[in-house]
């Protein structure tokens, strides 16, 4: 079955430089979530879309946007990017039903290390 | 706001030994319950979930029952193996928002 698609898997950066991390949700999937975890911490969210409109916002910087486009795939752009960007970057998506939530489905992460 | 709390990792113990790991939570509507768990170099896979009070989840074995009264989703497996070592997380989502996960409990299984 087709799974969460996020690239790059790594990626190395320096400092005040720019990234872009790409998502591809599972096919007819309406929700994006995007998430930041430090090494040893718990997933913290960031930003989420619901049919292509960004739905909730979490612990993004200002430096950080994002955007869904119309095929659904996601891209988290990263500017001045400071040593402590460096993390594991997971999307994942879902798809809301009428009265529940289903489960989220991460995709592999994308590992930025900002040097 | 919406928060996940689980029990301090890490927690160490020997193949075929009992497990729990206690998760409670705070949410202003009514959430469904996840537990995700990470193995090394991994991203986040579910691991089961409940969607209503009394609900029980399972899956490979590990169990966890939505106890609305004291807002718990404590995770329990009878026999652990060396396999199940692996970071686990608590989590929730209330309808139309995020999920919350909880800070994450290691777990080692030693043979």
């Amino acid at each position: 079955a087709a799974g969460v698609i996020q690239s790059p898997r790594h990626l190395i950066k320096e400092k005040r430089e720019t990234a872009t991390l790409k998502c591809y949700p599972i096919p007819r999937h309406d929700t994006v979530y995007w998430y930041q975890q430090g090494p040893g911490q718990d997933p913290q969210f960031l930003i989420s879309f619901y049919e292509k409109m960004q739905s909730d916002k979490g612990s993004i910087p200002d430096r950080f946007s994002a955007q869904q486009f119309s095929d659904y795939h996601s891209e988290l752009n990263m500017s001045s990017l400071e040593l402590g960007d460096s993390a594991l970057y997971f999307c994942a998506s879902s798809l809301k039903h009428r009265d529940s939530n289903t489960e989220a489905f991460f995709g592999q992460g994308t590992r930025l290390t900002v040097v | 706001g919406d928060s996940v709390t689980q029990m301090e990792g890490p927690v160490t113990l020997s193949e075929e030994a009992f497990l729990t790991i206690n998760c409670t939570y705070t949410a202003t509507g009514y959430p469904s319950l996840f537990w995700y768990v990470q193995y090394p170099g991994e991203g986040l896979q579910l691991l089961l979930k409940a969607t209503k009070a009394d609900d029980k989840g399972s899956n490979k074995g590990f169990e966890a029952t939505y106890r609305k009264e004291t807002t718990s989703f404590h995770l329990e497996k009878g026999s652990v193996q060396v396999s199940d070592s692996a970071v686990y997380f608590c989590a929730l989502s209330v309808y139309g928002q995020n999920f919350v996960f909880g800070p994450g409990t290691r777990l080692s299984v030693l043979p």
